[in-house]
């Protein structure tokens, strides 16, 4: 069964602080994997899509990592602001663009 | 350029009807998806159109069905409501199905079934 578990749930975090949140699959075949941004009440904005051959890709901020023989990616974000509060998704795609969602982690950054 | 929008945002229905969500893709794109986000769980997949046609369907009863229309806007149907159908439902378009299409999604439709 194909799975994307993300870890930690839920991070409380200091304005300026750095974070890694980490995201591990088990999605075959494998296609691509993405981050998501979710806003409270709003949906799901991209911040990064990743290929098996591409193992990190920036976006400002945010750095996603791929680990695919490990099957896992991490997305670090940088000198974190107030706006990053949000819920965190990593979704892989698996080929025929099934999408299989992480349950996501809630990041909230306190000043 | 207008993103995708959903409508309406909030619908409240009872145990047994049926609900009809809508969904107009970004211009120029034909791909939709849907997906339905229920309290404290993840996104879960729902239905992929493109071009007019299902491409693929998650892991739910087929109560829950679709269509595309000739412009792209879509259309979801819940049948017989459930209480547990009590959801966000959140559509997305892209432009292509791809490897490094991105899907852009709309503000969803909050569905209360009592």
């Amino acid at each position: 069964k194909n799975q994307v578990e993300q870890s930690p749930q839920s991070l409380i975090i200091l304005e300026g602080k750095n974070c890694t949140l980490q995201c591990n699959y088990t999605v075959s075949p494998f296609s691509n994997l993405r981050w998501y941004k979710q806003d409270t009440g709003r949906g799901p904005v991209s911040l990064t899509i990743m290929t098996f051959s591409e193992n990190t890709k920036s976006n400002g901020r945010y750095t996603a990592t791929l680990d695919a023989d490990t099957k896992q990616s991490s997305l670090h974000i940088t000198a974190s602001q107030l706006s990053d509060s949000a819920s965190y998704i990593c979704v892989v795609s698996a080929e025929g663009n099934m999408l299989t969602f992480g349950g996501g982690t809630r990041l909230m950054v306190k000043p | 350029e207008a993103g995708v929008t959903q409508s309406p945002t909030h619908l409240i229905k009872t145990r047994g009807q049926q609900a009809t969500l809508r969904c107009s893709p970004i211009s120029g794109h034909t791909s939709v998806y849907w997906y339905q986000q229920a309290l404290g769980l993840g996104l879960q997949f729902l239905l992929w159109y493109d071009e007019g046609e299902e491409r693929n369907r998650g892991n739910f009863p087929p109560r829950f069905s679709g269509r595309q229309f000739p412009n792209y806007s879509s259309e979801l149907n819940v049948n017989a409501l459930e209480l547990e159908d009590s959801a966000l439902y959140l559509c997305a378009s892209s432009l292509v199905w791809g490897l490094q299409e991105t899907q852009y999604f709309g503000p969803g439709t909050r569905l209360l079934v009592l």
